[in-house]
């Protein structure tokens, strides 16, 4: 399976936290995109990092990348309780991309 | 930005029917759409990449006659789940690439399918 890995599988923080989660990928890559997932709804995409790129930035989010070691990492800053959702990694190969297992955030107000 | 409608939203069938889900760019044109499948609390498994004019290339494990992909245009594929079984209840989720080259890909909101 070409499915990447994250982790944690589940994270509860207060509000004001920050929320770090891994993933992990098997081939090599063009870019790497993140995505939250409410419960039961379709996907939104939350940022992409291309190959050559080694962090990125949005808003309160950070990504990082390190091909080498096939991972990255999504860090969210002072986080809500809006935030709460799961949190997916997909890695692009260029014609299609694979998705992590997922990591479900719970922010606790 | 992209859109990709996907419809229905939610369905419920009986065991043995037919269901057809479509997916639809509204703003511009997808040679290549993506069929995805989501069970509770698992992630994404991609089901099919489907090629406008052409077959639809299925992922291993994923039954080509059960689960019928057709694309016959730029803006539409369609996913036909035949003969429908309880263990085909799933989240059904469609992605487009949304311009060559741009590296990023819009994602339908997903499709509830239940059999009953």
């Amino acid at each position: 399976s070409q499915q990447g890995e994250e982790d944690p599988q589940a994270l509860s923080i207060q509000e004001g936290e920050n929320a770090t989660m891994n993933c992990s990928y098997k081939t090599s890559i063009n870019n790497l995109q993140w995505y939250r997932q409410n419960s039961g709804r379709g996907l939104v995409h939350l940022i992409l990092i291309r190959s050559n790129e080694r962090e990125k930035h949005s808003g309160r989010l950070r990504v990082t990348l390190d091909t080498s070691k096939k991972s990255s990492s999504l860090l969210i800053t002072a986080s809500r309780a809006a935030d709460t959702a799961s949190y997916f990694c997909a890695s692009n190969t260029g014609n299609q991309f694979y998705f992590g297992t997922g990591t479900s955030l719970t922010v606790i107000p | 930005g992209a859109v990709v409608s996907q419809h229905p939203s939610w369905v419920i069938c009986k065991s043995g029917t037919s269901v057809k889900i479509e997916c639809r760019s509204l703003d511009f044109q997808a040679t290549t759409m993506f069929w995805y499948r989501q069970f509770p609390k698992q992630s994404l498994m991609l089901m099919a990449t489907s090629n406008e004019g052409s077959k639809a290339t299925y992922e291993q494990g994923v039954e080509k006659d059960k689960f019928l992909i057709n694309h016959a245009s730029l803006t539409l594929s369609t996913l036909t789940v035949t003969s429908a079984h309880p263990e085909d209840s799933s989240f059904y989720i469609c992605s487009a690439r949304d311009a060559p080259g741009a590296g990023g890909y819009t994602f339908g909101s997903g499709t509830r399918l239940t059999v009953v």
